[in-house]
This record gives structure tokens, sequence and C-alpha cells, in this order.
């Protein structure tokens, strides 16, 4: 079945490091997101991309970044990790750029100490 | 932007009850989306549904887009049922854009 998987599940991690979490879908879907989910603040989009080769901001897209190569893979980076990016991550994809249903992914808990 | 507003905030039913769950949202909207994340934190796509009505199984959802509101109906509510439920709504047209509601919390009761 084809399915977005994230990688890795659970990780903590110290202030000040890099940390990469990865996203892999089988859908053959052109649209992927990343959305992180605190208590107060619900699901808050990151980054997302509508194909291979682009890339958007999305709300709270300071202090992440993420690259499109191919179309399964959307990992997210974090390039120096802070204690206010512990949370939980979310990836997503969807079909249609427009109007899709949204997949999300099982999600990966980030913990910065 | 959109504002999703989402009623009531927790729930408690017993198992075999119905319940109706609430999504307004501020403007027109030409994506509405209904999730349920799971006490394991998976989040489940329910219904993609901007306007009109559609059932699966026990559940079904009504938008009415022309009020600004779309309503998750559970009927013969099981402990499986119990999780947090999400609307998300857009209307610029783009997925990126679907804002998210801040859920009900629904607890199913033996």
């Amino acid at each position: 079945d084809a399915e977005i998987t994230q990688s890795p599940r659970h990780k903590i991690t110290e202030t000040g490091r890099q940390v990469t979490l990865a996203c892999h879908q089988t859908w053959n879907h052109n649209n992927m997101f990343w959305y992180r989910q605190d208590l107060g603040h619900g699901l808050r989009l990151i980054h997302y991309s509508y194909g291979v080769q682009d890339t958007n901001k999305g709300e709270v897209s300071d202090g992440y970044s993420v690259s499109r190569s191919n179309t399964e893979d959307l990992p997210l980076t974090l390039e120096s990790a802070a204690s206010s990016q512990t949370s939980v991550y979310f990836c997503a994809s969807s079909r249609d750029s427009n109007t899709g249903e949204l997949f999300f992914g099982e999600g990966s808990r980030l913990t910065v100490l | 932007g959109i504002q999703v507003e989402q009623s009531p905030p927790d729930l408690i039913l017993q198992e075999g009850a119905n319940s109706t769950l609430r999504c307004n949202f501020s403007d027109s909207v030409n994506n509405l989306q209904w999730f349920h994340q799971n006490p394991w934190g998976q989040l489940i796509n329910l219904f993609y549904i901007p306007s009109g009505t559609k059932q699966n199984g026990r559940l079904s959802a009504t938008t009415v887009a022309t009020e600004r509101y779309s309503l998750l109906y559970i009927s013969s509510s099981q402990t499986t049922d119990s999780g947090v439920y999400f609307c998300a709504a857009d209307n610029t047209g783009t997925a990126s854009k679907l804002t998210f509601g801040t859920g009900t919390r629904l607890q199913v009761m033996l």
C-alpha cells in the first residue's frame, strides 16, 4: 500500500546541533508539507513544496529548511536546534495543489535540550 | 487569513451515544477537511467536504458553505472514536493554506 513515512519517530538532541527529519511518500504526490503541532497552537505550517526543486515558506519557517530533489522525499532540517523547536512534527502530502485531501505521516517527536 | 473555530472544545460520551461537532469559518472556502487524531497521535483524514454531505460508516459530515459552517456527526460512538477531531479550511485555492481549528477532544466511555 502507498504510504507516507517519517523518521526518526523520536529524537532527543542538544541546543545548537543540526537535525534532519526525513519524510518519504510512495503515492507519487506532487505536494508535500511539514507541520508542527504544539499545545495551544494546533497545527502550523513550516514549509511546503509543489514539486521537485520547488520549496516555499509557511507560517513558522524561521530556523527550518527543506529541499526537494525528487518526488518522494521532503527532508526537514533544523540548522541549529533551539529549545523552542521542541515539538511534534508531521509531514503530509496531497495529490492536487488546489483541493487535494491531505494525508499525514505518523509524526516525529523532537526534544531539544 | 481565514479563522477556524471548533466547538465544543471537549466532549465526553457514553459508548453508543451520538454526537455533533461543529466547525465555523470566517470566510467562504474552497477546501474543508476533517481529521481525527487518535490517542497515539496519528492524524487520519476523514472527509474532504467543501460543500454538501458525505457519509462513511458511522461518520457523516455536512458543510453549509453559504452559512460558513461544517458539522461532523458521529453515530453509535465507540471507544475507538476517542481522540481529537480537527477541521481545516482554506479559501485561497491552495492546499498549503489550510488553517486548522484547535480541535474537539472526544472521550468515549464504556
